[in-house]
């Protein structure tokens, strides 16, 4: 079974604080990708990475930043949190072919 | 005019209703046509997943691609209160961009 996991649920923070949200697969595939996802709007691509330490922009990228240094794992930063980034985000891997598989999502909150 | 198009619903049905849920799509390169289920408040579940045309069935679940139409459906027979989700549908091109298209996703309730 194909296992993406997030580091959190669930993230209150603050205004400003630098926020930091980790993806793990355990397939051993190369493409991996961050949405977020807010109610009317549907998914929206923030950032993808098809190979270790490559990435390329999405959708929406601005006001985020990404790290791939292992094939496995994928975070996605906020540098500086803002309450517009309050949103549900949801890390999804996949192979070759495209079907990709997510993660439970975390829900983040900026106060 | 957006590449993948679908209606948000909510479609409201009794239980052991068939289920219809549709697609609609511009770009012709589409090669891969995926299903996605998404509980509230969880992340989106593969649930099937077709290549090129056809029908593919899973139990309760039958997938149907018409290129020609540029029109994909997914059924679901015998509908069940725990199928009250959102389902996404999803495309992408073969080779290229790695990248899906996702539609907006139709909430579908079934009441007992």
């Amino acid at each position: 079974d194909v296992k993406v996991t997030q580091s959190s649920r669930y993230l209150v923070k603050r205004t400003g604080e630098k926020v930091f949200l980790e993806c793990v697969q355990d397939m051993d595939h190369e493409n991996m990708f961050w949405y977020r996802q807010d109610p009317g709007l549907g998914l929206r691509l923030i950032y993808f990475s098809y190979d270790v330490k490559m990435k390329e922009k999405g959708d929406i990228p601005e006001g985020y930043s990404v790290s791939r240094e292992k094939k496995e794992r994928f975070s996605l930063i906020l540098e500086s949190a803002s309450t517009n980034q309050t949103s549900m985000y949801l890390c999804a891997s996949s192979g070759l072919a495209g079907m990709g598989y997510f993660g439970p999502g975390t829900r983040l909150t900026v106060l | 005019q957006k590449e993948v198009e679908q209606d948000p619903g909510p479609l409201s049905v009794p239980e052991g209703a068939i289920v219809s849920l549709n697609c609609t799509y511009s770009n012709s390169a589409f090669q891969y046509f995926m299903w996605y289920r998404q509980y509230s408040r969880k992340g989106p579940e593969l649930l099937m997943y077709t290549y090129s045309s056809g029908n593919k069935e899973d139990g309760r679940f039958t997938a149907q691609v018409d290129k020609s139409s540029k029109y994909i459906s997914l059924f679901i027979r015998d509908s069940q209160p725990s199928d009250s989700a959102t389902y996404l549908c999803a495309m992408k091109v073969e080779g290229g961009s790695y990248i899906p298209t996702f539609g907006r996703g139709t909430s579908l309730i079934v009441h007992p």
